[in-house]
């Protein structure tokens, strides 16, 4: 089954305790991506990714980090978390080819993750 | 860039049909999503436009005017499970980029 794999599902955590949010895909796709959701705010794009080792900052990229070494994984890494990064995070994959037969799909999302930091 | 605008909320019977607004700037379109999302879920791709017109897919239609920078989504014989975030979303030509609207929040009620 086509999808994105993201884990884990739900996290609780201390301010300042590095923590890492796992994303995977399976349709090899180019395209990759983080967002983070809050009430009011919509999606709100954190960091993407072209291709393997090409990334780049979206529009709400401060306290965050993300690393491309292999093409189906996108980790999303939090170095020192605060409560304001308190959110629920998506992790979406994307065909850049408009050939592909997903082109008209625009992304997969994974499941979500929700996370509380205290 | 790309600056996408949709009403926040609307209620409306079960039964009825409802029409969800999407209106964009962007300096070079290439394509127009349309996504529902239930409350604490992932995004779902409900359709997809790229040419002027109508997009029918069972209950869910979309229409697109590229020359107007407005689509909408239709949404007829409302079931309570339609009851959910509708999130219009538009792909940049020049980068590649998929900009997201805040979304719709339709409420169904009996």
């Amino acid at each position: 089954e086509a999808q994105v794999t993201q884990n884990p599902r739900y996290l609780i955590t201390v301010t300042g305790k590095k923590l890492t949010v796992t994303c995977s895909q399976n349709m090899n796709h180019e395209y990759m991506s983080w967002y983070r959701q809050d009430p009011g705010l919509g999606l709100r794009q954190i960091y993407y990714s072209m291709n393997v080792e090409v990334t780049d900052k979206g529009d709400v990229p401060e306290g965050y980090k993300v690393s491309r070494k292999e093409k189906r994984n996108f980790p999303l890494i939090l170095e020192s978390p605060s409560p304001n990064q308190t959110s629920l995070y998506f992790c979406a994959s994307r065909t850049t080819r408009s050939r592909d037969r997903d082109w008209g799909y625009g992304y997969t999302f994974g499941s979500g993750t929700r996370l509380t930091v205290v | 860039g790309q600056n996408i605008d949709q009403p926040t909320e609307m209620t409306a019977t079960e039964g009825a049909i409802v029409q969800i607004n999407c209106t964009y700037q962007t300096s070079g379109f290439n394509g127009l999503f349309w996504y529902q999302q239930h409350a604490g879920e992932a995004p779902t791709f409900l359709s997809y436009n790229v040419l002027d017109g109508l997009e029918e897919k069972g209950r869910f239609s979309s229409f697109l005017s590229r020359s107007k920078g407005y689509s909408y989504l239709l949404l007829k014989e409302l079931q309570m499970k339609d009851s959910a975030s509708y999130l219009c979303a538009v792909r940049d030509q020049g980068n590649n980029r998929l900009a997201f609207g805040k979304g719709n929040q339709v409420v169904v009620i009996p």
